[in-house]
């Protein structure tokens, strides 16, 4: 089956400086990649997703990368502000959906 | 529109009971799927339901069951708890047209604790 890696397990950055998460996959099958952003006590929420036929995609301060030769895919997020403190997931999915361990980003004011 | 509910929130159960989660997608969707969510293994797939049949099932003993009714709604059945059950399950309702996979929507979930 498939498996996901996600590097880091925690990640502090100051306000206003850049963020990257990187996540890696097995299944050359998995043609889709979300990402989710999960708060304290709440569900995961999608905040960007890309599919396997597309390189980069960017909404606003948020971009991810997909790279297939590699296997590799990662989240940018530009200008932190506090309010992006959470837990982020990536995943990949085939004919599930198989989630990374999830990174724990603090931004610190 | 809303978004998908899931209930109990919060549920206490004694080891060797059983408990059944519910979960009720977002109008529209036909797809459910359910995780497992715990601090040492993070999201783990349980199994996902489309159109009433259980489409795909991870790797989870049969003590965890699930079924879909007729209007998409879902519930998750767990029997003979035992306390590594002790988790938060998250539902995720989404459109899955065919084969190509679409965005999927959580709920809150139900954190399920057994003493």
């Amino acid at each position: 089956g498939e498996n996901v890696e996600q590097h880091p397990s925690t990640l502090s950055v100051q306000e206003g400086d850049s963020a990257v998460i990187k996540c890696t996959y097995s299944d050359s099958a998995s043609n889709y990649f979300p990402w989710y952003k999960q708060e304290l006590g709440k569900g995961p929420q999608l905040i960007i997703d890309i599919r396997s036929n597309v390189g980069e995609k960017k909404d606003q301060r948020i971009a991810v990368t997909l790279n297939k030769t590699a296997k590799h895919f990662s989240l940018h997020i530009t200008e932190t502000q506090p309010e992006d403190s959470a837990v982020y997931f990536c995943a990949a999915s085939s004919r599930e959906v198989t989630f990374g361990i999830g990174t724990k980003l603090q931004v610190i004011p | 529109k809303a978004g998908v509910t899931q209930t109990p929130r919060y549920l206490i159960k004694t080891r060797g009971q059983q408990v059944t989660l519910s979960c009720s997608p977002i109008s529209g969707h036909r797809s459910v799927s359910w995780y497992q969510q715990t601090p040492g293994q993070g999201l783990q797939f349980l199994f996902e339901y489309f159109s009433e049949t259980q489409r795909n099932k991870g790797n989870f003993p049969g003590r965890f069951s699930g079924r879909q009714f007729s209007n998409s709604r879902s519930e998750m059945n767990v029997s003979t708890l035992e306390l590594g059950d002790s988790a938060l399950y998250l539902c995720a309702s989404s459109l899955a047209r065919g084969r190509v996979n679409t965005e999927a929507f959580f709920g809150q979930g139900t954190r399920l604790t057994v003493v």
